[in-house]
């Protein structure tokens, strides 16, 4: 596609249920991160995948969120048992190589757990 | 560890005016700085971006210089439009990340142009 797209747009759920976030990058971008916005705060990188390489995953939050992404492809960032503290914007971002390339980012999930 | 701070944190000016947005960065080993815009409710749109050997990257109105050796940019948008109201981000690509550990981000400067 033109851009990096994100599903869905909103997600309201109850604390407790699980959640998953879909992202498709740029079509050729070989690197892919996970970013969140809580409100009123700067954005907290989550994850990166390169390629088919496994992804450092030291940057999560906790052990309910867990991440995977197909080839070079369609990524997903799913979290277990949601607590109200998930609650924020989920942004994924694509990029030709890695941080050294333009950052192109998708419009963003916002997740409010109830 | 990389902090980046963005001064003011908002700011309100009447159309038309010239203004600056200021970055700065503790850890000035990085191999680029970017430049966001952020709508309410939206993602990031992709402004400027300065490679850790440039001085000054331009687009259209848009004007942002970068200075490594005391970790500061600033983004200077000249004849300011409504339309440039959103909340600006700077982010650095740290070189101890090896490119894998993400952009660090700053909190932003929310921008309001008054028509």
């Amino acid at each position: 596609g033109a851009g990096v797209s994100q599903s869905p747009s909103n997600k309201v759920t109850e604390k407790g249920k699980d959640v998953e976030l879909r992202c498709d990058p740029i079509s050729g971008h070989t690197a892919l991160y996970w970013y969140r916005q809580r409100l009123g705060q700067g954005l907290e990188f989550l994850i990166y995948f390169q390629g088919n390489s496994a992804p450092d995953k030291s940057g999560l939050p906790s052990d309910r969120f867990s991440a995977e992404r197909t080839g070079e492809s369609v990524s997903t960032l799913t979290i277990q048992r949601t607590q109200q503290e998930d609650s924020a914007v989920y942004l994924c971002a694509s990029s030709l190589v890695d941080t050294r390339t333009e950052a192109f980012f998708g419009q963003g999930t916002r997740l409010t757990v109830v | 560890k990389q902090e980046v701070t963005q001064i003011p944190a908002a700011l309100s000016v009447p159309e038309g005016e010239n203004l600056v947005l200021n970055c700065s960065f503790t850890d000035s080993a990085i191999y680029n700085l970017q430049w966001f815009r952020q709508d309410p409710g939206k993602g990031l749109t992709s402004l400027l971006l300065i490679q850790s050997s440039q001085r000054e990257q331009t687009s259209g109105r848009l004007n942002a210089s970068l200075d490594k050796s005391s970790g500061r940019s600033t983004l200077y948008i000249a004849a300011s439009q409504p339309g440039d109201s959103a909340t600006y981000l700077c982010a650095v690509s740290r070189i101890s990340g090896g490119g894998a550990d993400g952009l660090t981000f700053g909190k932003g400067t929310h921008l309001i142009i008054q028509p």
